[in-house]
């Protein structure tokens, strides 16, 4: 989804690196998400965001931090990158509670 | 939190059949959505379908609520059909989606 922007699309980084995943949306959408997915797990949340103030742990947040800096704008940080945090991160956005969610087309990460 | 089961795991179509996704809910659920992951990697949303029937081109999904479960039919099946598709659903007043495994879908030419 072309409204729905993630970056970068691929990154290759080392054991112990900052990495920083980063998500807009022109969407006009309140609501933003990150998820996880590994293979055979399907997706898993590991933050969401109601609005710029309201920020939440998902299913699997140990590890990641997230900043709001804006309506638009929802990044992901790992602060200390380890292997098992090798993945497809997905970026979504919904209206208020209830309304279709729109992915991005995802960051593949691997951490060596 | 729910669980969410979807079944067959796998499926292998010839072009031109018909399939039923299958998706069941541990617990009651106010917001379902059916999703395709394409082979790049893509998650396009299908339906959100909390209750009720929706149809869209050779897709329709049912969602029967009082019975916890959600069935995508895809009909004429094409070769771009194939991919993943998964079932998602949240309860109470939030939209934490918690995501089913997956039917991994191949549809032969």
């Amino acid at each position: 989804d072309a409204d729905v922007t993630q970056t970068p699309r691929n990154r290759i980084t080392k054991t112990g690196k900052r990495i920083m995943l980063e998500c807009s949306q022109t969407k006009g959408h309140d609501r933003m998400y990150w998820y996880r997915q590994d293979p055979g797990l399907g997706l898993r949340l590991i933050y969401y965001s109601f609005d710029v103030k309201d920020i939440n742990k998902g299913e699997i947040s140990d590890g990641y931090s997230v900043s709001r800096q804006a309506q638009a704008k929802f990044s992901l940080s790992l602060e200390s990158a380890i292997p098992n945090q090798t993945a497809l991160y997905f970026c979504a956005t919904s209206d208020f509670g209830g309304q279709p969610q729109h992915f991005g087309d995802g960051t593949r990460l691997s951490i060596l | 939190g729910i669980q969410v089961e979807q079944s067959p795991p796998d499926l292998i179509l010839q072009e031109g059949a018909n399939s039923t996704l299958r998706c069941n809910f541990s617990d009651s659920v106010n917001n379902l959505q059916w999703f395709h992951q394409n082979p790049w990697g893509q998650l396009i949303n299908l339906f959100y379908i909390p209750s009720g029937t929706k149809q869209n081109g050779r897709l329709s999904a049912t969602t029967v609520a009082t019975e916890r479960y959600s069935l995508l039919y895809i009909s004429s099946s094409q070769t771009t059909d194939s991919g993943v598709y998964f079932c998602a659903g949240s309860t109470g007043a939030n939209s934490k989606l918690t995501f089913g495994k997956g039917i991994t879908l191949s549809v032969r030419p």
